[in-house]
């Protein structure tokens, strides 16, 4: 295994653009989350997927924001008219079944900063 | 629905001395898991050790260990002899009754040479 990566570690956006995170999960692994962390904050959940079948999403995730897992390999994360506020670093996990007994492994995350 | 709190922000510990981190948690599930993470500067998170709520054994994983107290929700983290590379955010975290991690606000771990 390689591990979940993340693309691109980095993002400088201007407010009011759209931006597009990739997410590479570890391989077969069918569950994917995505995770939003602000500074001095623990990470906070967003939404995950079971294969390609969004399961549940957070309030924290505005219509601005959007995630797909099209045939149930990697996901993006996408968000439109960025704010300031979406400065943060945005973490995927991901997990190859279902419940506590297995463990939710990171990436290293996407690291946004919005001017 | 489930709350962390870590009341620590900041812990320093000597090389090969002993740091316990504080955690607290509440939830109203019967079920549930609780985890340590440890975040190492620009690095991923990594899972240090997990506890079922339902076992009363403490879970131990090398120098890491918990002080599981049920009762009292609480959910420390006690790491012996540490090391340099123990030097990270630590965050605590639960899950239950669903598949979504909580968690905590992190204690920054500086070990002192």
């Amino acid at each position: 295994d390689t591990g979940v990566s993340q693309d691109p570690r980095h993002k400088i956006t201007k407010r009011g653009q759209n931006v597009t995170f990739r997410c590479d999960p570890i391989s077969e692994h069918n569950r994917l989350y995505w995770y939003r962390q602000t500074l001095g904050q623990g990470p906070e959940f967003l939404t995950y997927f079971q294969n390609e079948a969004q399961l549940e999403k957070s309030r924290l995730l505005s219509d601005r924001f959007s995630a797909e897992r099209p045939k149930g390999s990697f996901s993006t994360l996408e968000i439109q008219r960025t704010e300031q506020g979406d400065s943060a670093m945005y973490l995927c996990a991901s997990t190859s079944g279902q419940g506590f007994t297995y463990e939710q492994y990171f990436g290293p995350g996407t690291r946004l900063t919005v001017t | 629905a489930q709350t962390v709190t870590q009341s620590q922000p900041e812990m320093s510990v000597q090389e090969a001395e002993t740091v316990t981190l504080s955690c607290t948690y509440d939830t109203s599930e019967s079920d549930y898991y609780l985890f340590w993470y440890k975040q190492p500067p620009s690095r991923q998170m990594i899972l240090v050790i997990r506890q079922e709520a339902y076992k009363q054994q403490n879970a131990t994983e090398n120098r890491f260990s918990v002080n599981f107290q049920k009762a009292a929700k609480s959910f420390s983290l006690k790491i012996s002899d540490s090391q340099l590379g123990d030097a990270a955010m630590y965050f605590c975290a639960s899950q239950g009754g669903s598949e979504k991690l909580v968690f905590g606000k992190g204690t920054k771990l500086t070990v002192n040479p």
